[in-house]
């Protein structure tokens, strides 16, 4: 069974740092291509970043360029999203997705979700 | 503002045909590219529902159908239960490299 599972969220003062990590597991994860997609609070689903099966492609949305970086470790089957300069319009639930074949293909497989709540 | 266009809320009664519609542009949708719909239930992560335009992943029913046309794209769904009401999105992808997502469809049952 295909299985991705999320932590590392919580509380973050504006301007820190958070790293979510995606362990995933059921499939050949360095075969795959991940996203990372968000959801603020009452508001629908934005893509945040994508990353090749090698790490050779990467690219991320305009609001988290400079500040977000997407990587993966696929000996250890698992991929991170690190957030550094957090803005309160960073807080949501941050969904790791594996994309089920090329770079515009289909999201089939979620986390669960984990929210980051950027705040003073 | 979303890329993609999606009707903030829809509605229907049980056992009838509701349409969702998903309108882009020449750079995402009408560039080609595959529109994908995803279901999403109170509380719960996003789920899969259909891809490449019309294809259903196994498991879900064939009430669901998807259809694409020059910019736009619709999900239908017919015979419409109690269990159907949820958001629903569109996914695409735009030539200036990045996924694209509508803004979301709320589905009431009456």
């Amino acid at each position: 069974e295909v299985q991705l599972v999320q932590s590392g969220g919580g509380l973050v003062q504006p301007g820190g740092s958070l790293r979510l990590p995606c362990a995933a597991s059921g499939f050949s994860f360095s075969t795959y291509s991940m996203n990372w997609v968000r959801q603020a609070p009452g508001k629908g689903l934005e893509w945040v970043s994508y990353i090749s099966s090698s790490s050779s492609t990467i690219y991320y949305a305009d609001s988290v360029k400079g500040r977000f970086t997407i990587s993966r470790d696929n000996a250890k089957n698992s991929l991170y999203l690190q957030m550094n300069s957090l803005r309160a319009e960073d807080t949501a639930v941050y969904y790791c997705a594996r994309v089920r074949s090329g770079i515009a293909g289909e999201l089939d497989s979620w986390g669960q979700g984990t929210l980051v709540t950027v705040s003073s | 503002q979303s890329v993609l266009t999606q009707p903030p809320s829809v509605s229907g009664a049980p056992g009838q045909r509701v349409t969702i519609s998903c309108t882009g542009s020449r750079s995402n949708i009408g560039a080609g590219y595959d529109v994908h719909w995803y279901q999403q239930l109170p509380g719960t992560a996003p789920k899969l529902l259909i891809y490449d335009d019309t294809d259903r992943p196994s498991g879900v029913p064939d009430r669901f159908s998807g259809s694409k046309s020059g910019t736009s794209a619709s999900l239908a769904i017919t015979g419409l239960q109690a269990e159907d009401e949820a958001d629903y999105y569109c996914q695409s992808y735009d030539s200036s490299l990045r996924s694209v997502f509508g803004g979301g469809t709320k589905l009431t049952v009456l």
